[in-house]
């Protein structure tokens, strides 16, 4: 059954150091997502990705961030100066379409980051 | 005050007995879904409710949607250890911008015991 896969599992920085978080979504789907989960609360939408541009973002999403995908298959988030609250699980998501606005997005296992 | 407020949250049932988790959104919904979360690990996709009154299964899992009242509640039957987990639920909302952006609930966790 296809999946949406993640790299690395788990990545640890240095506060003020950049890092990208990958994900290869669903090879069918056309909507793409990042969410975090800080640990013991609730998962937080940061942004959706269509058609090659930013469709939504949420307030966290800030200029510390962005999305790309640089080839037909990766769906990147970059953080470009950790800090130490954008520890967190980091989830990718996709879904195939959106009908009406609702769709069916199917998750990553996730990348943990741990920004010391 | 969130969004999605989930109930209970956290649950400790005997193996082989009913349970129901309920999720009340403040705002107008636009689509429901549903997923289970392995405590350190991704999400799981169980189903999406989209108009009131939608009712689905899947294996022991049931769930519906009230419109009206924007809540939706998981019934787990004679349930099992490997219905254990984190439920979460997942919401389409509008915003102050009259955007819809998508939510989520704190999660209930739960635990069934042999």
């Amino acid at each position: 059954e296809p999946e949406v896969t993640q790299t690395p599992s788990h990545q640890v920085t240095q506060m003020g150091q950049e890092v990208i978080l990958r994900c290869v979504p669903i090879s069918n789907h056309l909507y793409f997502y990042w969410y975090r989960q800080i640990l013991g609360q609730k998962v937080e939408f940061l942004v959706s990705f269509y058609n090659n541009e930013i469709s939504e973002k949420s307030e966290i999403f800030d200029d510390q961030f962005s999305v790309e995908r640089p080839d037909g298959s990766n769906f990147t988030l970059k953080i470009r100066s950790t800090k130490l609250e954008d520890s967190a699980m980091y989830f990718c998501a996709s879904s195939e379409a959106r009908l009406a606005g609702i769709d069916t997005q199917y998750f990553g296992p996730g990348t943990r980051l741990t920004v010391l | 005050s969130q969004e999605l407020e989930q109930s209970p949250q956290s649950l400790i049932v005997q193996e082989g007995k009913n349970l129901t988790i309920n999720c009340t959104s403040s705002k107008t919904l636009y689509g429901l879904y549903w997923y289970k979360q392995k405590y350190g690990e991704g999400l799981i996709f169980l189903m999406m409710l989209q108009k009131g009154g939608e009712e689905k299964s899947h294996e022991k899992i049931t769930a519906k949607l009230d419109e009206k009242k924007q809540q939706s509640s998981l019934h787990i039957t004679a349930s099992q250890p490997s219905h254990a987990g984190i439920y979460l639920c997942g919401a389409r909302v509008e915003n102050s911008g009259g955007y819809q952006k998508v939510t989520f609930g704190i999660g209930t966790k739960l635990q069934v015991i042999p």
